[in-house]
């Protein structure tokens, strides 16, 4: 069974400063890996998506990386902003198309 | 952007009724849409994926006689929660696939009182 972690459970940071969020998964055998960002009582938005033959996707001042093999994500957000506080959520996506998802990271930028 | 529909954003209700939370997608079509719980400062846990014309699949330990799932049509699916109590109170989510990305809505938040 798919089991994903994301550590740390919470980060808080001062403006400027970039974020490191790890996500890592139990088992290689994915189709692709997403990360969400979910602001408080939201829903998720889509931030980046990786397919299992790629190694890095970027988004502006975000830039998620993949190393499958050894089951892990990373999430870098360059020079943080209070804008930036909220959770930040990785799912890998695998056989029957069912997305896992990890407990979540909750960032807080101070200003 | 493709775009994801849930009403109502929240609901309050008294134990034993029952409460029916529509997801909608506003701009595409979805033949698959998926249902997900999620508890306080917690992660998603998938509850059921939805075919549209077909019944749904549950994941293991959701009663699909408590939450019945409903997707007449290709933009429209419907989650009952049946004889509602207040451990049922969640942030509900659904989500509607397009191609190989999964678009989410904004969540329903259901409180039984």
């Amino acid at each position: 069974k798919q089991e994903v972690t994301q550590i740390p459970a919470a980060l808080s940071v001062p403006e400027g400063e970039n974020l490191v969020l790890n996500c890592s998964f139990t088992d290689s055998a994915i189709y692709n890996l997403q990360w969400f960002r979910q602001d408080p009582g939201k829903g998720l938005t889509s931030l980046l998506l990786i397919q299992s033959s790629q190694r890095e996707q970027t988004s502006g001042r975000l830039n998620a990386s993949l190393d499958k093999s050894s089951g892990r994500s990373t999430l870098y957000i360059a020079a943080s902003q209070p804008g930036d506080s909220a959770t930040y959520l990785c799912a890998v996506k695998a056989a029957g198309n069912k997305l896992t998802f990890g407990g979540g990271t909750r960032v807080l930028v101070k200003p | 952007g493709a775009v994801v529909s849930q009403h109502p954003s929240r609901v309050i209700c008294k134990s034993g009724t029952s409460v029916k939370i529509e997801c909608r997608s506003l701009d595409f079509q979805a033949t698959t849409m998926f249902w997900y719980r999620q508890f306080p400062k917690q992660s998603l846990m998938l509850m059921a994926t939805s075919n549209e014309g077909s019944k749904a699949t549950y994941e293991q330990g959701v009663e699909k006689d408590k939450f019945l799932i409903n997707h007449a049509s290709l933009t429209l699916s419907t989650l009952t929660v049946t004889s509602a109590h207040p451990e049922d109170s969640s942030f509900y989510i659904c989500s509607a696939r397009f191609g190989e990305t999964q678009y989410f809505g904004p969540g329903t938040r259901l409180l039984v009182l």
